[in-house]
């Protein structure tokens, strides 16, 4: 399995809603990671997780709660998100080489 | 925050004509790679390079770190419609775990 999977594909939320995006890899890789990418922009670290340690914050507010429940699995809990939230929400994990990219959640927050 | 500046920002060129693209630092990275990201979807990696100097192929892609590792090109030769997409590329500075994202190349080629 060289796949890394994310869900759902879409997601539409309102201001006031609790949701979680789902991110899933069998590689084996020790790394993973929350990247938010905006329109017709690079994606943009928000969080980075090694051995299952969150170890790279990079100042995302807390209304974006990360989790990372064993070695293959990475969720990102959303509460309280804003319009300006909306984006492109992409999972990866690394080995030495590069990173493997899930497909993302298209989140749109209402 | 180190900062990856990728030239050009935009492309737009025929069917079979060559082009660069360039990514460059002012930091030195142990590692860099090139990615392509079609809409809708996550990037997808090209390559992979390491050592200063390096040159790696992937069919009419040609890809070079440049000798002190702050930078990197991207040519495409004989360019075809489906290498449209956005390019990335990434760096990532030695042990971090932490990539950072050039500003992206978007191209398309025109049929």
């Amino acid at each position: 399995d060289t796949e890394v999977t994310q869900t759902p594909k879409h997601l539409v939320m309102g201001m006031t809603n609790k949701k979680s995006l789902k991110c899933e890899q069998h590689m084996g890789h020790r790394a993973m990671y929350w990247y938010k990418q905006k329109a017709k922009k690079p994606p943009e670290l928000m969080f980075v997780y090694s051995y299952e340690k969150l170890s790279i914050n990079e100042s995302v507010p807390s209304r974006f709660s990360p989790e990372c429940p064993n070695s293959s699995l990475l969720n990102l809990h959303l509460h309280a998100l804003q319009p300006e939230d909306s984006a492109l929400y992409l999972c990866a994990s690394s080995s030495n080489y590069g990173y493997t990219f899930g497909s993302g959640t298209r989140l749109t927050v209402v | 925050t180190q900062l990856l500046e990728q030239s050009p920002q935009f492309l737009s060129i025929q069917e079979g004509e060559n082009l660069t693209v360039y990514c460059n630092s002012s930091s030195v990275f142990s590692s860099l790679q090139w990615y392509r990201q079609e809409p809708g979807e996550g990037p997808v990696l090209l390559v992979t390079v390491v050592t200063g100097g390096e040159v790696k192929k992937l069919k009419r892609l040609t890809f070079q770190f440049g000798d002190a590792r702050k930078d990197s090109s991207l040519h495409i030769t004989a360019a075809q419609p489906g290498d449209t997409g956005l390019y990335l590329c990434a760096g990532e500075h030695s042990g971090t775990y932490k990539y950072i994202f050039g500003t992206g190349t978007r191209l398309k080629v025109l049929a």
